[in-house]
């Protein structure tokens, strides 16, 4: 059964730059035709797909963040990472990382909430 | 984009109804329509995917149907622990995956 594990700074000040690392267990990253995936929801709302990775290192991204996000790979610590510049109040969420095999989500992480404070 | 709604925003049942959500797309995606649990505090669980796939390990009483533009989550039977938001979201554009807004189901 994949795991996976969000990990990084639960407080992040405007204008820098959100870092977050995936950690998958339980499989390969590279295994299979798996894309992976970043999800944030703010409190009480619902939930935004930011972006996709696949092993080779392609990606894609909401274009409504393209300009700010950057989604790598690294497969030989079974990660992969999520960094968001720029960031501002409207940044506050939780971050899920999640598995796509063919576009549903089947494997998520606990979430990680990230705060936007100075 | 791809525009995802869902209705009701909210409901009230009770134990044993039978209970259906609708979700839908701005234009037509086929079957490439998922669905998804989330209870307070904790990550969306998929349900269903493909529009009527039952995911692994999700109970029976979880079905989903449509095609296109309008599709259907219903629970056969609520039970205690369904009570949660469910949220729709589609796949057939890959550049750009949408969820809907959600609905949540609460205890009458």
């Amino acid at each position: 059964q994949v795991q996976l594990q969000e990990s990084g700074p639960g407080l992040v000040k405007p204008s820098q730059t959100l870092s977050l690392t995936c950690t998958v267990s339980g499989g390969s990253i590279s295994s299979g035709s798996y894309y992976w995936s970043w999800i944030r929801q703010p409190a009480g709302k619902g939930l935004e797909w930011i972006g996709r990775i696949y092993t080779s290192g392609s990606t894609n991204y909401n274009p409504s963040l393209k300009s700010r996000v950057t989604i790598s790979v690294d497969t030989s610590k079974n990660q992969f990472s999520l960094k968001l510049s720029s960031v501002t109040a409207a940044d506050t969420a939780v971050y899920y990382c999640a598995s796509t095999h063919y576009g549903d989500f089947d494997y998520w992480g606990q979430g990680t909430l990230v705060t936007v404070s100075s | 984009d791809i525009q995802m709604t869902q209705s009701p925003s909210s409901l009230s049942a009770s134990v044993g109804d039978r209970v259906t959500i609708t979700c839908r797309a701005s234009q037509s995606i086929s079957s490439y329509l998922n669905w998804y649990q989330q209870k307070p505090g904790k990550a969306p669980k998929l349900l269903i995917y493909a529009a009527s796939s039952l995911q692994s390990g999700v109970p029976s009483r979880f079905s989903g149907s449509g095609s296109g533009t309008d599709f259907t989550l219903t629970i056969s039977s609520l039970q205690p622990e369904d009570f949660a938001t469910y949220y729709c979201q589609q796949s057939y554009s890959t550049l750009l995956f949408t969820f809907g807004p959600g609905t949540k189901v609460d205890i009458k």
